[in-house]
């Protein structure tokens, strides 16, 4: 079956560090690969997304480049601000339809 | 961007009572939504599928008798957790979706539930 492994959090880092956020599964078939976002009190929101091999998704100065040879997906970004402080999510999707598989969130804690 | 909401955000009820949760899409018609649980330091765990008007769609061994959902408009559907044990403490969250595209789909803020 499909599954998702994110780093555990919570991450805490200075502002303008620099930002990865691992993330690897495993899935049947070729999966399309999401970052979600969820800030404190809202719901998921989508970050970025990458639908095959090579792909680079991009959005709000985050990366992350779908990397089949390892199964990875790592959230990266290069400066990071307070705002950014959020819950984040890895998720997949195989073989068409709504249903995503989701890791179990990294809580990012960015300071001044 | 498409907004919903869940109601209540929290919500604290006796074991052996039922409890309803509303998912409601603001600002677009949603033909189907999707409930998820969490558990603590666990993953999103989809529940069911629901398209309006027709009967929910249930994952694997998720009690359907016991997670009731109704999808009864495009902007409303409910969760209601029958006969709640402790066991059912839960985060719920729903999302909603307009199309078969997944990227175009929006999730609820989620709501807390404690069973005591």
């Amino acid at each position: 079956g499909n599954s998702v492994t994110q780093m555990e959090g919570p991450v805490t880092l200075s502002e303008e560090a620099f930002l990865t956020i691992n993330c690897t599964y495993t899935a049947t078939g070729y999966p399309s690969l999401f970052w979600y976002v969820q800030y404190p009190g809202e719901g998921l929101q989508l970050l970025l997304k990458a639908t095959k091999a090579d792909d680079k998704g991009s959005n709000k100065g985050f990366e992350a480049t779908y990397r089949k040879e390892t199964t990875s997906f790592h959230l990266e970004k290069g400066s990071v601000q307070v705002s950014d402080s959020a819950v984040y999510f890895c998720a997949l999707s195989t073989g068409g339809g709504n249903k995503l598989t989701f890791g179990t969130g990294t809580q990012l804690k960015v300071e001044l | 961007g498409a907004v919903v909401s869940q109601h209540p955000s929290r919500v604290i009820c006796k074991s052996g009572t039922s409890v309803k949760i509303e998912c409601r899409s603001l600002d677009f018609q949603a033909t189907t939504m999707f409930w998820y649980r969490q558990f603590p330091k666990k993953s999103l765990m989809l529940m069911a599928t629901s398209n309006e008007g027709s009967k929910a769609t249930y994952e694997q061994g998720v009690e359907k008798d016991k997670f009731l959902i109704n999808h009864a408009s495009l902007t409303l559907s409910t969760l209601t957790v029958t006969s709640a044990h402790p066991e059912d403490s839960s985060f719920y969250i729903c999302s909603a979706a307009t199309s078969g595209r997944i990227d175009e789909q929006y999730f609820g803020p989620g709501t807390r539930l404690t069973v005591t």
